[in-house]
């Protein structure tokens, strides 16, 4: 069973608030990835790691920020939250050398009101 | 990084094998099959990977043609319970982007 977290799993947030969605794995994983899903979509790459101080964004482009300063933790910020960022937010990770075996997070549902 | 094509859905009733094929033309010789498993507001998860010929474990058998332009992911005898969506994707474990694409939504009836 992979060991990987994310906090909270629901929140409702006003708009104009600031959040940080939390991730952490405890299997020492160097790649770490924040995919973005609404309802019955596909899901969408928004950022990811490869190690530590390493942060790239995705394919689909988010006003959110990430950060790696420690192997195990990749927690996305969200500076001012809008309507528009009501989605479901899954955390995933996998170890170079395991060719795309990705172990994902049970994900949270961000409502912004 | 080679596309995938799968069927939107696809219906089946419990006890019934689902077999799901994907295509993938212009896939490379470091590329692996991967398939994953995704319920309603949960994660995707891993189910099975092969490279060629086939593969089999616990939940699925992976079938894959000497040419690997396509691979057929089985499900054995489903229930209630596999009803999911089902993401064939191809890679060489070096992209940082995986497409997983809109999969292929399995409902089961009883």
């Amino acid at each position: 069973e992979a060991d990987i977290y994310q906090t909270p799993r629901y929140l409702v947030i006003g708009t104009g608030k600031k959040i940080t969605l939390e991730c952490s794995q405890t299997m020492g994983h160097d790649k770490m990835y924040w995919y973005q899903q609404d309802p019955g979509m596909e899901l969408h790459l928004i950022h990811y790691s490869y190690g530590v101080n390493s942060t790239e964004k995705g394919d689909l482009s988010s006003e959110s920020t990430v950060s790696r300063i420690r192997t195990e933790h990749f927690p996305l910020t969200l500076e001012s939250a809008r309507p528009s960022h009501t989605s479901q937010y899954l955390c995933a990770s996998t170890q170079s050398g395991q060719r795309d075996e990705q172990y994902f997070g049970p994900g949270t549902r961000l409502t912004v009101t | 990084l080679a596309k995938t094509t799968q069927p939107i859905s696809m219906d089946s009733y419990e006890g019934q094998e689902v077999n799901i094929t994907c295509s993938h033309n212009n896939i490379a010789t470091n590329d692996y099959i991967t398939w994953y498993q995704q319920f309603p507001s949960q994660g995707p998860r891993f189910i099975i990977q092969g490279y060629k010929t086939k593969v089999t474990n616990e939940v699925a058998s992976l079938f894959i043609p000497a040419d690997r332009k396509s691979s057929t992911l089985s499900l054995p005898r489903v229930s209630l319970s596999d009803t999911a969506v089902y993401y064939c994707l191809v890679g060489d474990g070096n992209d940082y982007k995986l497409s997983f694409g809109a999969g292929t939504t399995v409902t089961v009836r009883a």
